[in-house]
């Protein structure tokens, strides 16, 4: 089992629809998360860290869930210029430098 | 400030050649990092520094030297490249390198590297 497991998509949505994105994890003791946030090409951008309350920033909602070992992205009224690929990272190994990235998931938001 | 930089953009380069990937940072990050990205495999940690004069080996760091040369920068050595190290390359910094949630990595713009 991969480290950090993520669907690779393509999620192909319309314009304002509503998508989420899961990723699982192997280490329960993993303690912090993050999405980035990846545009063709480029370099991988902080999107937003993942705290275990859930948190909020403006139309994207990021959440842990412990029991199962998962993080959830959440974009609501998708934009074209949220097309991008969408990375989860953990500190799967504890080890505070060594981030572990999943494979990323691809999103394409159509007119 | 121009973040993280990266020198060359592009290199293609034949089996069994050297050649040094540069990085450098201008945000007085302390820790750096060099990854590795492959098609469906995500980025995978090759080498990193935590600070100054330190480097440890990351997840996949045969093939590869690292020499941390200063706080501002963290190169990247192949000593007799091979195929199998055809990838884009991204070097990243963060202030602290605690992994704590609050410890963004800031990556550079990558170099795509061929192995022919």
């Amino acid at each position: 089992r991969k480290e950090v497991e993520q669907d690779p998509g393509p999620f192909n949505v319309p314009e304002g629809a509503t998508v989420a994105f899961n990723c699982t994890y192997s280490n329960s003791a993993s303690q912090s998360f993050f999405w980035y946030r990846q545009d063709c090409r480029k370099e991988p951008k902080l999107l937003m860290s993942v705290y275990s309350s859930g948190n909020e920033d403006g139309r994207f909602t990021a959440q842990l869930n412990r029991a199962s070992q998962y993080i959830s992205l959440l974009i609501r009224d998708s934009k074209l210029s949220d097309s991008a690929t969408y990375l989860c990272v953990g500190d799967v190994n504890n080890a505070g430098n060594m981030l572990t990235f999943g494979g990323g998931t691809r999103l394409m938001v159509k007119p | 400030n121009a973040g993280v930089t990266q020198t060359p953009k592009f290199q293609v380069l034949k089996t069994g050649q050297s050649m040094t990937l540069q990085c450098a940072q201008d945000m007085n990050h302390n820790s750096m990092y060099w990854y590795r990205q492959d098609p469906g495999m995500g980025l995978r940690l090759i080498y990193y520094s935590a600070s100054e004069g330190t480097t440890d080996k990351g997840e996949v760091p045969n093939g590869y030297n690292v020499s941390r040369l200063n706080k501002r920068e963290f190169s990247l050595r192949l000593e007799s490249a091979a195929p199998s190290q055809t990838s884009v390359y991204f070097c990243a910094s963060s202030l602290s390198g605690s992994g704590m949630s609050t410890d963004t990595q800031y990556f550079g713009p990558g170099t795509r590297l061929t192995v022919l």
